[in-house]
């Protein structure tokens, strides 16, 4: 099936520490996204990622998307007490054409961050 | 302001009761979705639709139904037959086809 999984499912650092969640499919994707849930909130999107290698970053966030298009991973350089919240990948399958595709959310990584 | 409105935040069923949360966006999008949320275990997809009077079964539809009557609203039924039916529930929409989604509130459903 279409399915994409996420490790770890906890994180817990240190602040300054580095925290890094990692995306798999089974399949190829059409793009991969990245959204942020904080405690109590809804999931917010974070980027997207598009082709193939793709490297994009954000501040301290670093976002990569795998060759093949079937994994990813999220890098948080120098973590804050700010970065808490969960994170979630989201493989959107079969879009292109009229079909708006499937949108599979990964599990999520919990981080926590320590003062 | 554009955005997806979730109501109510809150909903208490009891057992055996089917119950509607309702979904309605005013950003002109044409797909729409909702997901279930348990602790550790992330989002999951309920159901989908791309376009008005088609929806399409997500990853865990069973003892859910939904309807796509306007573009702008897209409920969810929660029926009797959801054996474990407490959890939180997340409606999106996205208008473009490689585009990201936008969530509403959530609505947190407790079967007593």
């Amino acid at each position: 099936g279409q399915q994409v999984m996420q490790i770890p499912q906890y994180q817990h650092v240190q602040e300054g520490e580095d925290f890094t969640t990692y995306c798999n499919s089974s399949t190829t994707l059409s793009n991969i996204q990245w959204y942020k849930q904080r405690p109590g909130g809804h999931p917010v999107f974070l980027i997207q990622l598009v082709k193939s290698g793709e490297v994009k970053k954000q501040k301290r966030l670093t976002f990569q998307f795998g060759e093949a298009k079937k994994n990813s991973s999220l890098h948080i350089t120098a973590t804050q007490t700010t970065d808490v919240g969960t994170y979630f990948c989201a493989g959107l399958f079969n879009a292109g054409g009229t079909s708006y595709g499937k949108l599979t959310f990964g599990q999520g990584t919990i981080l926590t961050v320590h003062p | 302001d554009g955005g997806i409105t979730q109501s109510p935040k809150y909903l208490f069923r009891k057992e055996g009761q089917n119950v509607t949360l309702s979904c309605e966006q005013n950003l002109n999008h044409d797909a729409m979705y909702w997901y279930r949320q348990d602790p550790g275990q992330g989002l999951r997809l309920i159901y989908y639709s791309q376009i008005v009077n088609d929806f399409q079964k997500g990853d865990i539809a069973e003892g859910y139904s939904v309807s796509r009557e306007k573009k702008e609203s897209f409920p969810l039924t929660v029926t009797s037959a959801q054996k474990n039916p407490t959890a939180f529930y997340l409606c999106a929409s996205r208008w473009t086809r490689q585009g990201d989604a936008f969530f509403g509130q959530g609505t947190r459903l407790t079967v007593v």
